[in-house]
């Protein structure tokens, strides 16, 4: 069964910072990657996907992940972090026979002005 | 097409009674996920629909849930004999087969 990690509770960045979210990932066969944002009192919001290609893909907001194979990650990325940023992210994976999307415990990130 | 539509948005019940909740999926999206999400926490799978087949259920879901997705259009989401540990949102998301979900803005239940 595939699972999601996100090793930490809480991200601290300074406003201008570049800013990274870490997630790390299990499953079988080849995995569809995902990054959710979750505002308070507020739906998810999906940020980016990684299916296949391009091991960086772009989303919303100029969030950026990096797809790892050899180390089975998908961190999130911002090269400039921004205070509105602050919020819940989740990362997400599924495998490829299309079977519910699993998330992780999800990553506070808190950026300082 | 406004998105994932979930109603009731709040629902407070007393312990031991039955409360159900619906979900409106995007009118072409084939899949539809329940998720239960408690405060600070991931959400936590619960089961999702193909169409009107109910194809996966979490070994957490206990037989007190039940769901149903008929014509595989809306879908339902009961709990009977509700209990305090119940008390949760509830989210409902829906997406194309292999592509990103797309969430509602939760039922949240409080058991009192």
């Amino acid at each position: 069964a595939q699972s999601v990690a996100q090793p930490e509770d809480q991200v601290n960045v300074a406003e201008g910072n570049p800013l990274t979210v870490k997630c790390t990932y299990s499953v079988s066969g080849n995995p569809y990657l995902f990054w959710y944002v979750q505002y308070p009192n507020r739906g998810l919001q999906f940020l980016l996907k990684y299916i296949t290609g391009d091991n960086l893909v772009k989303g919303s907001y100029g969030f950026e992940a990096e797809f790892n194979k050899s180390q089975t990650s998908f961190h999130l990325k911002k090269p400039s972090a921004l205070v509105s940023d602050s919020a819940l992210y989740f990362c997400a994976v599924r495998d490829q026979a299309g079977t519910a999307l699993i998330f992780g415990k999800g990553t506070t990130l808190s950026v300082s002005s | 097409d406004t998105g994932v539509s979930q109603n009731p948005r709040h629902k407070i019940t007393k312990r031991g009674q039955n409360v159900t909740f619906r979900c409106d999926p995007i009118s072409e999206h084939n899949r539809l996920y329940w998720y239960r999400q408690t405060l600070g926490q991931g959400p936590e799978f619960l089961t999702y629909f193909q169409n009107e087949a109910q194809l996966e259920k979490s070994r957490l879901l206990s037989d007190r849930f039940s769901a149903e997705r008929p014509k595989g259009s809306f879908s339902t989401l009961e709990i009977q004999r509700t209990e305090q540990g119940d008390s949760a949102m509830y989210l409902c998301a829906s997406s194309l087969i292999l592509t990103e979900a797309f969430f509602g803005q939760g039922t949240r239940l409080t058991v009192v």
